[in-house]
Parts: structure tokens; sequence; C-alpha cells
């Protein structure tokens, strides 16, 4: 596709319950971040990927959150056992690697724990 | 990365130019300027970026003062479409090329009123 898809576009999980968001990132792009957005907030950095190799998962709130990008492309966060603090809004962005270049944001996976 | 403020909210007319402040008063000189905003129910949007020179694209004039403590984005001739929260960060170039975490604050609800 022409830009960021993610999916689901909403989830609904009751608490204690495992997620998995999926970020498929514009072809050929080699940076992927992780957003997380609460309600009324900006955008919060949450863990970054240049090719397969997380090199920042600084912004990772605790051990049950976790990213992976195992072939470069395509991305999952997984959350496990879900909190209601976890509801939110989960943005992936991509970008070429290159110097000034603009990331592009996906629509975002609303996750909302119950 | 420089701390930037912004006001809360600003309210324009259709077709007038709508000029949204930003106060970036402690940045660095190697320091970007970037600007995104963020329409409801999506994912943020680059606008524009700039160094120290004015730009301006298709979307938005960037206007940086010459000391560099403040700049202006101006959208030319708003549309209801622009109704969006504006984001503005300051941000250096990353030890990693292409690695550019970007730091939202609360941005400005920019609302354009028919």
């Amino acid at each position: 596709g022409a830009g960021v898809s993610q999916s689901p576009r909403y989830k609904v999980a009751k608490r204690g319950q495992d997620v998995a968001l999926r970020c498929d990132p514009i072809s050929g792009h080699v940076s992927l971040f992780w957003y997380q957005q609460a309600l009324g907030q900006g955008p919060e950095f949450l863990t970054y990927f240049q090719n397969e190799a997380q090199l920042d998962k600084s912004g990772l709130p605790s051990d049950r959150f976790f990213a992976e990008r195992p072939e470069g492309s395509v991305s999952t966060l997984k959350i496990q056992r879900t909190q209601q603090e976890d509801s939110a809004v989960y943005l992936c962005a991509s970008s070429f690697q290159a110097r000034g270049t603009e990331a592009f944001f996906g629509q975002g996976t609303r996750l909302t724990v119950v | 990365d420089a701390k930037t403020t912004q006001p809360p909210s600003m309210d324009c007319a259709e077709g007038r130019a709508a000029n949204l402040p930003c106060n970036h008063s402690t940045i660095s000189g190697n320091e970007y300027v970037y600007w995104y905003r963020q329409i409801h129910s999506q994912g943020p949007q680059y606008i524009i970026h700039g160094l120290k020179n004015n730009e301006t694209n298709e979307m938005a004039s960037l206007i940086i003062t010459e000391d560099r403590k403040s700049s202006t984005l101006i959208l030319p001739h708003a549309t209801l479409r622009d109704t969006a929260v504006y984001y503005c960060i300051a941000m250096g170039r990353p030890i990693i090329q292409g690695a550019q975490k970007l730091v939202f604050g609360q941005g400005t609800r920019l609302t354009i009123n028919p």
C-alpha cells in the first residue's frame, strides 16, 4: 500500500488478556517506530527498529510490552496481561534512513482494556 | 532536545492565514524545528521543518527568528480540513541516521471556523 498500515483499527481486551498489534510500514523504509498516545496527550515514544534490529526500547513502560520486527518489514507490538492503564492509541511510524526525512504515521490502533 | 512551548488552542476564520507560534528559547545550534499535525482520529502528519532559514512547501511556511528562539508556522489560506492539533518539535541530528525519535508536547489545537 501507499502508506503505513496498522491492524486492527480497534481492539477491546479484557484485563489480563494478551494482545498483538500489527504494523506494515511503507515498503523500503528502514526505520520503524512505535508510539503510545493516551487520550488528550501527545504521542510518546515506545521503541525504534532499524531493519530487524531493535536499537532503542527505552520508552517501553514495562516488561509486559514487547516488540519485534523479525524480517525488517512488518512489526508486531505485543502487550501481555493487559491492564486498564494500557488503554491508548498505539501509533506506528516509518521513515527512510536519511537525514532530515519525515516520519510517516499509520492511523493507529485504539486499544481499550475493560 | 530543546523544550518547546505552544499556546494550547487557537481559532482562525476559514480563508484567512493561520499563524501558529512556537517558543524554543533553549534550542541549540544543530537542532531543527519540525512541525507535525494530527487531525482527529488520524496519525500525525509531517508538515515542514527548518534549521535557520525560512522554509516553504505546498502545505505551509515556516518562519524562524534570527536568534532561533521562536518560530511561526503559517497556513496561508486555512480551510476547515486544517482543523487539527499542531505540534512543534525541536530535534537534533540523531546519532544513528534515520533514528529521529519525536518528542511531542501538548501542541496547539487549531480550530478553523466557517
